[in-house]
């Protein structure tokens, strides 16, 4: 079932802004996990950040996860147009299944 | 790093045919691999759950006898649908967990399939 909600639903930024994207979730979680999406493709997994964590790094990623307000942000900064796709967040609740968010789409303009 | 493939990327096939996808990790072992659906524009639905040896675990309101899987190697997963109907048509992705431990999935690029 899907838990997360995602916002903004969808986000069109020019090329050198950062992006930021929301997650809240609903249930107690293992970990969330970031995934990117483009067109009509598979999913590339972006970064995990477990229940004891606050904020992860990753190259032009950052995350951050507020486990009392069940909500996790995603920033992608000095954007890129290779960037543009769909991003999603997805809960694990400690049984490995994932719940994912309803994504965010991201366009970065040239 | 770890790769899942599955055939074939795309399918169309007519109404009350069956359609066999296949997802398969090609360098590591994957005891446990999750099977989910896309409509378009929205988000992934996890379908069921496949472990290797053992019947697949159903998320609610799939039907087990409509979405077959078979999980017969640590290396790959079958999902089957049967008697396809139009309202089928979606995109079928799978995923993978190494037998290692680790948390993270590893995506396939997913089955495009319509049903005429």
């Amino acid at each position: 079932s899907q838990q997360g909600e995602e916002d903004p639903q969808a986000l069109s930024i020019q090329e050198g802004e950062n992006a930021t994207m929301n997650c809240s979730y609903k249930t107690s979680i293992n970990n969330l996990q970031w995934y990117r999406q483009n067109s009509g493709r598979g999913l590339v997994h972006l970064i995990l950040i477990r229940s004891n964590e606050r904020e992860k790094h990753s190259g032009r990623l950052r995350v951050t996860l507020d486990t009392s307000k069940k909500s996790s942000s995603l920033l992608i900064t000095a954007s890129r147009a290779a960037d543009t796709a769909s991003y999603f967040c997805a809960t694990d609740e400690g049984d490995y299944k994932l719940s994912f968010g309803a994504g965010t789409t991201v366009t970065v303009r040239a | 790093g770890a790769v899942v493939s599955q055939h074939p990327s795309r399918v169309i096939c007519k109404s009350g045919t069956s359609v066999k996808i296949e997802c398969r990790s090609l360098d590591f072992q994957a005891t446990t691999m999750f099977w989910y659906r896309q409509f378009p524009k929205q988000s992934l639905m996890l379908m069921a759950t496949s472990n290797e040896g053992s019947k697949a675990t159903y998320e609610q309101g799939v039907e087990k006898d409509k979405f077959l899987i078979n999980h017969a190697s640590l290396t790959l997963s079958t999902l089957t649908v049967t008697s396809a109907h139009p309202e089928d048509s979606s995109f079928y992705i799978c995923s993978a967990r190494d037998a290692g431990g680790q948390e993270t999935q590893y995506f396939g690029p997913g089955t495009r399939l319509l049903v005429l």
